[in-house]
């Protein structure tokens, strides 16, 4: 089974701040990779898809690169509404693994 | 507007079973796969089961193998997830989600928990 890890666990940072979280897998998965974001108690919402693809709606702020095995979501400048935990999924293979997450928290 | 209401979560013992659904509406609902995602509370999403368009194939996570079933009427705009053996550590929300094909899932209901306990 594919493996996936998400670095940090947790981000301190504060408004207008550009954040990077890192995504790995631990086998090559091209560029099938997913970003989510996820608010306290409520269900996920996707943000980006084939790693660099941003869903429509998603504030331009959001971006994402990487392929094979290392990914990033980057976010340029921290607005109030994006503190929240963000995942990772692979979705290569028919076999979909997210990352443990990344808590974005406010400085 | 695209909408997944889930239904059927509670507390059950372990061993028992219970059946979730998820209501579709918004959307050609027999065009779409789905997706069953769990969530421990305060913990991760995990991934539990797909089922295709046509409700032709399926895949389960190592953990719901052999205890969990997804199924889908297409008639009706429904998603089930019929889940057998229920152990302590099913416990969690349960979320259905809608992908265009072996895509990511553009959509997820809002969740139903499910308590397994004694």
């Amino acid at each position: 089974d594919i493996q996936m890890t998400q670095s940090p666990s947790t981000l301190s940072a504060s408004v207008g701040d550009r954040v990077t979280i890192t995504c790995r897998a631990s086998q090559n998965i091209n560029n099938w990779l997913a970003w989510y974001q996820q608010k306290p108690g409520k269900a996920p919402k996707f943000l980006i898809y084939k790693a660099s693809s941003l869903e429509s709606g998603v504030p331009s702020r959001f971006s994402g690169s990487g392929s094979g095995t290392e990914f990033t979501l980057t976010i340029s400048s921290l607005q109030p509404d994006d503190f929240a935990t963000y995942y990772c999924q692979q979705y290569n293979s028919y076999s979909y693994t997210f990352g443990q997450g990344t808590k974005l928290e406010i400085k | 507007e695209v909408q997944l209401v889930e239904s059927g979560g509670g507390l059950v013992q372990p061993g028992g079973s219970l059946r979730l659904s998820c209501a579709a509406s918004g959307f050609t609902f027999r065009n779409y796969w789905m997706h069953w995602v769990r969530q421990v509370p305060g913990k991760g999403l995990v991934w539990v089961s797909r089922i295709n368009s046509d409700g032709s194939s399926t895949s389960y996570a190592d953990s719901g193998k052999g205890r969990f079933t997804i199924s889908r009427d297409n008639a009706k705009n429904t998603l089930y997830l019929q889940m057998n053996s229920l152990r302590a550590e099913d416990t969690a929300v349960y979320y259905c989600a809608r992908a265009t094909g072996p895509d990511p899932f553009d959509y997820w209901g809002q969740g139903t928990l499910v308590t397994v306990s004694s």
